[in-house]
């Protein structure tokens, strides 16, 4: 099936710092959200992105469409220790607009 | 106002056997998307429903089915259970006509075949 490809696979950093994390994909989406998710809980919506070049904020993070609508990046800025969890990318593919696609998730770690 | 609720929790089944998930989405969304999630992987898509018909399927066999009611709620139904079959089972609401866009999934229920 169709792939994303999500990078980092995990961080580890020190509570204060920026952190930026991306999908890619060889595929054209029309839409990229991206989600966190705690242990044992379902994924939480942080950003939906609609077009591309569209750059969107929510408090401190940060998601951008790409030009090219084949990737996406996350922005989170002065983490904090809840910001621990995995972030996932997901994108809708043109004439698949009733599924998701989803990458395999960052694992961020943040130390207090 | 409530989000998307799942039942039961956690189940613990035998191969060969069959269950049942339940699904109860935001209060006004009439889609309803079932997703499963193995343990270091993200969410595959398994079915989509809209208006009790279903509007997508994923790469899933056959032992897998799912409705929805007249109350926009869902089941997913799995058959002849494998030990592969034990994951998360997440499902997700949005408000529907048929657009994937903005789902808000509920907390899941965790299966585990033995």
């Amino acid at each position: 099936g169709q792939q994303l490809n999500q990078s980092p696979q995990s961080m580890f950093i020190q509570e204060g710092e920026d952190v930026s994390m991306n999908c890619t994909s060889s595929s054209i989406f029309n839409t990229w959200l991206w989600y966190k998710q705690d242990p044992g809980e379902g994924p939480v919506l942080l950003i939906a992105l609609y077009k591309a070049g569209e750059l969107t904020s929510n408090g401190r993070l940060t998601a951008q469409f790409g030009i090219t609508r084949k990737d996406s990046f996350l922005n989170i800025s002065a983490s904090i220790p809840s910001d621990v969890g995995i972030y996932f990318c997901a994108g809708q593919l043109p004439g698949s607009n009733y599924k998701l696609t989803f990458g395999k998730g960052t694992l961020l770690t943040v130390n207090p | 106002d409530a989000g998307v609720t799942q039942s039961p929790t956690h189940l613990i089944k035998t191969r060969g056997q069959q269950v049942t998930l339940r699904c109860s989405p935001i209060s006004g969304h009439k889609s309803v998307s079932w997703y499963q999630q193995v343990l270091g992987q993200g969410p595959q898509f398994i079915f989509q429903y809209y208006e009790k018909e279903e509007r997508g399927r994923g790469n899933f066999p056959d032992r897998f089915s799912a409705r929805q009611f007249p109350n926009y709620s869902s089941e997913l139904n799995v058959n002849a259970l494998l030990l592969g079959d034990s994951a998360l089972y997440l499902c997700a609401s949005s408000l529907g006509g048929g657009s994937a866009r903005e789902q808000y999934f509920g907390p899941g229920t965790r299966l585990t075949v033995t």
